[in-house]
């Protein structure tokens, strides 16, 4: 079975800059959870996709975007970047249908922004 | 309003020892409840599910109180190797996690 994995894992942009962070879900999972974690704090989450479309969204402005493809793997998109933006972000996916619904992590994409 | 909430703690606490968290949320129609394990510098991982009746999984036990909307861990025997970040996590009606600031924990030797 294979894992959650996200790339790159550690990236340094500028203000102002773009940035896109890439997902691979877990085997067998359809949908794709997006989380910002900044230090001490609990992972927030910025959105879910499901059948690639976006399926619930959390307090985060419109520059964070994000898309989901056929295989199910996911990107995030974060346009004119911010100090604040600079974070942990964490990619989980999942099982949406019949059955126990658990998120799984990957390894996060570790972002500063200077 | 947080959805979930938790004490972050540090708890410090002996080898040995018995350790409780403790986390509430906010929407009454959550759905379902988590707790995560958080090492540092590392992805969370799944600890264990928790259900109404409550339940164990070895030195841990989760309950849930839904009149409450009231969550609980419990470590017994606390290890080294137990020193992590434990998140509290509820999903809402469009099957989305939450998850809580989490909770500090250190096993002292």
């Amino acid at each position: 079975e294979t894992g959650v994995t996200q790339s790159p894992t550690h990236l340094i942009k500028t203000r102002g800059q773009q940035v896109t962070l890439r997902c691979s879900s877990q085997s067998g999972h359809n949908t794709v959870s997006w989380y910002q974690q900044a230090l001490g704090q609990g992972p927030q989450f910025i959105f879910q996709y499901y059948r690639e479309e976006e399926n619930g969204r959390g307090n985060f402005p419109p520059r964070f975007s994000g898309l989901q493809f056929p295989n199910y793997s996911s990107e995030l998109n974060v346009n004119a970047l911010e100090l604040d933006d600079s974070a942990l972000y964490l990619c989980a996916s999942s099982w949406t249908g019949a059955g126990a619904n658990v998120l799984t992590f990957g390894a996060g994409s570790r972002l500063t922004v200077l | 309003r947080k959805e979930v909430e938790q004490d972050p703690g540090p708890f410090n606490v002996p080898e040995g020892a018995t350790v409780a968290f403790n986390c509430t949320y906010s929407n009454s129609a959550s759905q379902s409840f988590f707790w995560y394990r958080q090492d540092c510098r590392k992805e969370p991982k799944l600890l264990m599910s928790v259900y109404s009746s409550g339940n164990e999984d070895g030195r841990f036990t989760a309950q849930l109180n839904r009149a409450s909307q009231y969550i609980s861990l419990l470590i017994r025997d606390s290890k080294l190797s137990d020193s992590a970040t434990y998140l509290c996590v509820g999903t809402n009606t469009g099957n989305q996690f939450y998850f809580g600031t989490g909770t500090s924990l250190t096993v002292i030797p």
